[in-house]
């Protein structure tokens, strides 16, 4: 089974601060992914990678940046958070031309 | 028009009904359709994945796809109290390696 693991459930923080999202995956999956997730308007895609040191913006990436300097782990950091990033993102993988595997979530509150 | 549209719901049925739940979609470079399952407070998981026209069964669950009507719906026999939760479609197609989800439909199975 896929298993992608995300650090923390649940994060608060402060507006202003650098934020840090890590996601790792043990399936050795080229492809990564972070989504952002809020009632209403469904899952929405920040950023993606295909390979090592390698991103693509999704739709909406304005207030993050992401790294990925092993294959296994993609992180997302949000450079100055701001209250209208509290939300829950998700972390997924895949490999070539398979279904997303998804983790649990990091519920995150900006106050 | 919205590329993927699915009814949020919410529905309710009572424990042994026979559910549907039912999404169309715009886009006819769409091949790959999959549905996922969502819990409360945790990450998307992949319930059914198929590829172009077709029925396939898995246990109590049967994902059904319709090219020629961009219509795919996903049948559960039997439902439980434990099927409650919030179901997503997603599909993708073409180049495109992104996925595209519907907003949910939420679930709720009564004893």
């Amino acid at each position: 089974d896929v298993k992608v693991t995300q650090s923390s459930r649940y994060l608060v923080k402060r507006t202003g601060e650098k934020v840090f999202l890590e996601c790792v995956q043990d399936m050795d999956h080229e492809n990564m992914f972070w989504y952002r997730q809020d009632p209403g308007l469904g899952l929405r895609l920040i950023y993606f990678s295909y390979d090592v040191k390698m991103k693509e913006k999704g739709d909406i990436p304005e207030g993050y940046s992401v790294s990925r300097e092993k294959k296994e782990r993609f992180s997302l950091i949000l450079e100055s958070a701001s209250t209208n990033q509290t939300s829950m993102y998700l972390c997924a993988s895949r490999d070539y031309d398979q279904p997303q595997h998804f983790g649990d979530g990091t519920r995150l509150s900006i106050l | 028009q919205k590329e993927v549209e699915q009814d949020p719901g919410p529905l309710s049925v009572p424990e042994g009904a026979i559910v549907s739940l039912n999404c169309t979609y715009s886009n006819s470079a769409f091949q790959y359709f999959m549905w996922y399952r969502q819990y409360s407070r945790k990450g998307p998981e992949l319930l059914m994945y198929t590829y172009s026209s077709g029925n396939k069964e898995d246990g109590r669950f049967t994902a059904q796809v319709d090219k020629s009507s961009k219509y795919i719906s996903l049948f559960i026999r039997d439902s439980q109290p434990s099927d409650s939760a919030t179901y997503l479609c997603a599909m993708w197609g073409g180049s495109n390696y992104k996925l595209t989800f519907g907003k949910g439909t939420l679930l709720t199975v009564n004893p």
